[in-house]
């Protein structure tokens, strides 16, 4: 069965450095993807990248970029130069096929972020 | 605005009764998702639509109902309301396929039940 595990439940980062969000996931589907989320504390659920499983260069999108090490089957998320409306909650997902060609999503647990001034 | 729409936002209810979660789709997409989320269990995947069908079922109790309209909105029914139904439920919506940022989610509908 797919499933998705983060390692984390909580990280604190200095505001303007780095952060890299663990994940990891175990698929024996060839073609997957994996997406970030971002849930603050006023709860919507904010997409902010994804993976697909044959693309040949890791996904950037701003200050976020995604370390996909396919061997490892991991899929850690960057954060760059941390701000701190980047404080929240963080789900790595991973698509599940279903029969008939559909798909859902799967998530970890998720990794509580706090950026300190 | 993500274009996926809930309502209410929050709901408070009181045991053994019965609610209605609304959700209208991102425009274009045929799919609809319901996820509840709770402190204990995380993001569960509830059921799946797509196009006025029911694709797939995870882990949603009996007591617990959906349905996708022609014009593609989507309820989802809560019965015999419990305690431990207090959570967040989420609608998503994508096209349908194999998309790359193809899941929208709404914001969400608080539930509490007391």
């Amino acid at each position: 069965a797919q499933k998705i595990t983060q390692t984390q439940p909580g990280m604190f980062v200095q505001e303007k450095e780095a952060v890299t969000l663990d994940c990891t996931y175990d698929t024996s589907d060839p073609s997957y993807g994996l997406f970030w989320y971002k849930q603050p504390s006023s709860g919507e659920m904010i997409f902010l990248i994804y993976q697909g499983s044959y693309d040949q260069q890791n996904a950037t999108e701003g200050r976020y970029s995604l370390n996909f090490q396919k061997a490892r089957k991991s899929a850690n998320l960057v954060i760059s130069a941390s701000q701190l409306g980047d404080s929240a909650m963080y789900f790595c997902a991973m698509r599940d096929r279903l029969s008939g060609g559909y798909n859902k999503l799967i998530f970890g647990a998720g990794t509580r972020l706090a950026v300190h001034p | 605005d993500s274009g996926v729409t809930q309502t209410p936002k929050h709901l408070i209810t009181a045991t053994g009764q019965r609610v209605t979660l609304r959700c209208s789709p991102r425009s274009g997409d045929l799919s609809v998702y319901w996820y509840q989320q709770s402190l204990d269990q995380g993001l569960q995947f509830l059921i799946q639509y797509y196009n006025g069908e029911e694709r797939a079922k995870g882990n949603i109790l009996e007591r617990f109902s959906a349905q996708q309209f022609p014009d593609l909105h989507s309820e989802l029914n809560l019965s015999s309301l419990e305690l431990g139904d207090s959570a967040l439920y989420f609608c998503a919506s994508s096209v349908g396929g194999d998309r790359v940022s193809g899941y929208t989610f709404g914001s969400g509908t608080r539930l509490t039940v007391v």
